[in-house]
């Protein structure tokens, strides 16, 4: 039962044009969605989140959309640049006992490639 | 500082024999958590340890055990190991202990394990 869900295996995009990478979860008791970057032979890398109770989230050319009613994220990247090909992770956070316990469920993830 | 570091790098066993991997978590961490990310798949939620206990387990069966030690570094286990159990193990830190909200967790680069 996947609970986290990026129906896009792959994406291609031009260099300085938009990236807008999906996401739709099942469990609405999610607190807090996140994106994480990985490259190969690297572990993934954070890159930005939104707490459940926000429907935005931006920082610098990465902005996050949470659309609640819809179980829907998404990752905007504006302008795209060849360095951020990579796989991106979707990954939703459960939170317990005040923060001391928590659990991150990821979707399967989607290679993005931008090409110059 | 040198992050969440994890060893072996790579490691190739046979079916039914048993393994460690380790994992030492970024300086200031008191919380580790492990995945397992098969080919194709997101990272899955094995397990999270704190103050030495396990506090949180995924769907994975008895022979995936743990152990977290005093200086916070940590020891996944894997018992008679299995074809299926091919994947890259990954580590995770952050720090917990009641504050009260989600901080970042921090990936290492993760254990490459084959079992042939």
């Amino acid at each position: 039962d996947q609970q986290v869900k990026q129906n896009s295996p792959s994406l291609s995009v031009q260099e300085g044009r938009i990236s807008i990478l999906n996401c739709d979860y099942t469990n609405s008791m999610f607190d807090y969605f996140l994106w994480y970057k990985k490259y190969p032979a690297e572990g993934p890398t954070f890159l930005i989140s939104i707490s459940s109770i926000k429907d935005k989230n931006e920082d610098g050319r990465f902005t996050v959309f949470l659309n609640k009613s819809a179980k829907h994220l998404s990752l905007h990247i504006v302008p795209s640049q060849p360095g951020d090909s990579a796989v991106y992770f979707c990954a939703a956070l459960s939170v317990w006992s005040g923060g001391s316990n928590y659990k991150l469920t990821f979707g399967k993830g989607t290679l993005l490639t931008v090409n110059p | 500082d040198a992050g969440v570091t994890q060893s072996p790098t790579h490691l190739i066993k046979t079916r039914g024999q048993q393994v460690t991997l380790r994992c030492s978590p970024k300086s200031g961490h008191d919380t580790v958590s492990w995945y397992q990310q098969a080919l194709g798949q997101g990272p899955q939620f094995i397990f999270q340890y704190y103050e030495e206990e396990e506090r949180q387990r995924g769907n994975f069966p008895d022979r995936f055990s743990g152990h977290q030690f005093p200086n916070y570094s940590s020891e996944l286990n894997v018992n008679a190991l299995l074809l299926g159990d091919s994947a890259l193990y990954l580590c995770a830190s952050s720090l917990a202990g009641g504050r009260g909200r989600y901080t970042e967790a921090f990936f290492g680069q993760g254990t490459r394990l084959t079992v042939v």
